[in-house]
């Protein structure tokens, strides 16, 4: 499978701290992005980056990507109760007619 | 207001009987996606189009079919042959393949 793979599979914070997820994947890619999908619900975009960049920032998001390790990292600072959710890596790779999501990362912020 | 509308929201499935899931979408975009999301799990891609009068089928084909007549209209049928179709249906669409996708709020299927 061509799939990205999300690590932690869950997390569990306090409001207030840094919540930290990766996504490792196998082959060359063209991007990669990061979805957000709340319980039930459709998923929404959050942030593309490019195989020739190594970080991109929206906001309170912090997307890191090495192609050397084949990996990426979503760092959402200061965290807010509306932050939980599940949140999925997807990657375009080099050859490939679409996206490839991973299995996700569930995270919940405690009050 | 732009965006991808799925229907309905709940669909409930007799043993043998075929269903169609609705997607729409006034976005203007080529591409278009289903998905099928099991408990706890990431997205498998069932069927994808890149344009109109054409689509390929992903992963999990079988047991599904789709049409693309309209620009706009991606509908999914789930035929008797899927035996496990429990779980919940995404449509997405994309200006292209491969590009930031859009998703629509989703169908839950039940089998009664």
């Amino acid at each position: 499978s061509q799939q990205g793979e999300e690590d932690p599979q869950a997390l569990s914070i306090q409001e207030g701290e840094n919540a930290t997820m990766n996504c490792s994947y196998k082959t060359s890619i063209n991007n990669l992005q990061w979805y957000r999908q709340n319980s039930g619900r459709g998923l929404v975009h959050l942030i593309l980056i490019r195989s020739n960049e190594r970080e991109k920032h929206s906001g309170r998001l912090r997307v890191t990507l090495d192609t050397s390790k084949k990996s990426s990292s979503l760092l959402i600072t200061a965290s807010r109760a509306a932050d939980t959710a599940s949140y999925f890596c997807a990657t375009d790779w080099t050859g490939a007619n679409n996206l490839f999501f991973g299995t996700g990362t569930r995270l919940t912020v405690i009050p | 207001d732009g965006g991808i509308t799925q229907s309905p929201k709940y669909l409930f499935r007799k043993e043998g009987q075929n269903v169609t899931l609705s997607c729409e979408q006034n976005l203007n975009h080529d591409a278009m996606y289903w998905y099928r999301q099991d408990p706890g799990q990431g997205l498998r891609l069932i069927y994808y189009s890149q344009i109109v009068n054409d689509f390929q089928k992903g992963d999990i084909a079988e047991g599904y079919s789709v049409s693309r007549e309209k620009k706009e209209s991606f509908p999914l049928t789930v035929t008797s042959a899927q035996k496990n179709p429990t779980a919940f249906y995404l449509c997405a669409s994309s200006p292209g393949l491969a590009e930031t996708q859009y998703f629509g709020p989703g169908t839950r299927l039940l089998v009664l």
